[in-house]
């Protein structure tokens, strides 16, 4: 049992470069999960889904896309990086109103 | 605005002695609270919740404590360990929606 996985640990990205971060669970969870963790301000929610093919916008959507197209996958896209992208992203999963298992992070940095 | 706020951003205490950590919500919808654990470069871990028709709800050496009239709860840690030092959130659930709120974190420090 895997829990929660993120790919990839670790990127250095240029401003203007896109990128993907893959979120994987093996829970059977409904709910998932992104958030970003910056210093001084907690974990701020940037999208979320209730299920396969459902997405909803969380605190800080802006510059994120994201989609749910299998229930185990969750998947967080920056089209055009911006330095204020630089963060650590975590992904959770859960089931309804339960506690959330989360993954463990991806160290962006854009240059 | 800060629904969730976890006012002391670091707390020291000695090892086994009592570590309080407190934290205050704004939103009386909130229904059911969790904290969560967290070392360096790992993802956060669930410690204990508690839902909001109780008052205390207790885990091994983890007490949480919900006072619904003031919207605060605190976790207490008796006896406190080394290996507890961490940074602790405290999350709130808001039943509107699907989301968990979460504070901005108490980093735990406790000394042997």
């Amino acid at each position: 049992n895997a829990g929660v996985t993120q790919t990839p640990k670790f990127r250095v990205l240029k401003t203007g470069q896109s990128m993907t971060l893959l979120c994987a669970q093996d829970m059977n969870h409904e709910y998932m999960y992104w958030y970003r963790q910056d210093p001084g301000m907690g974990l701020r929610l940037i999208h979320y889904s209730v299920g396969e093919g459902t997405t909803a916008k969380g605190e800080v959507p802006d510059g994120y896309n994201v989609s749910r197209l299998k229930k185990q996958n969750f998947l967080l896209g920056l089209e055009s990086a911006a330095p204020s992208q630089t963060s650590v992203y975590f992904c959770a999963s859960s089931y309804p109103r339960g506690e959330q298992f989360f993954g463990p992070g991806t160290r962006l940095t854009v240059l | 605005d800060q629904q969730v706020k976890q006012n002391s951003p670091s707390l020291s205490v000695q090892e086994g002695r009592i570590s309080i950590l407190n934290c205050d919500y704004t939103n009386s919808m909130f229904d059911y609270f969790l904290w969560y654990k967290k070392y360096p470069a790992e993802g956060p871990t669930f410690l204990i919740s508690i839902s909001s028709i109780k008052d205390k709800n207790e885990d091994g050496r983890f007490t949480v404590f919900l006072n619904k009239s003031a919207k605060h709860l605190s976790l207490h840690i008796v006896p406190s360990q080394p290996g507890d030092s961490a940074v602790y959130f405290c999350a709130a659930t808001d039943p509107g929606t699907y989301k968990y709120i979460f504070g901005t974190g108490t980093r735990l420090k406790v000394l042997a």
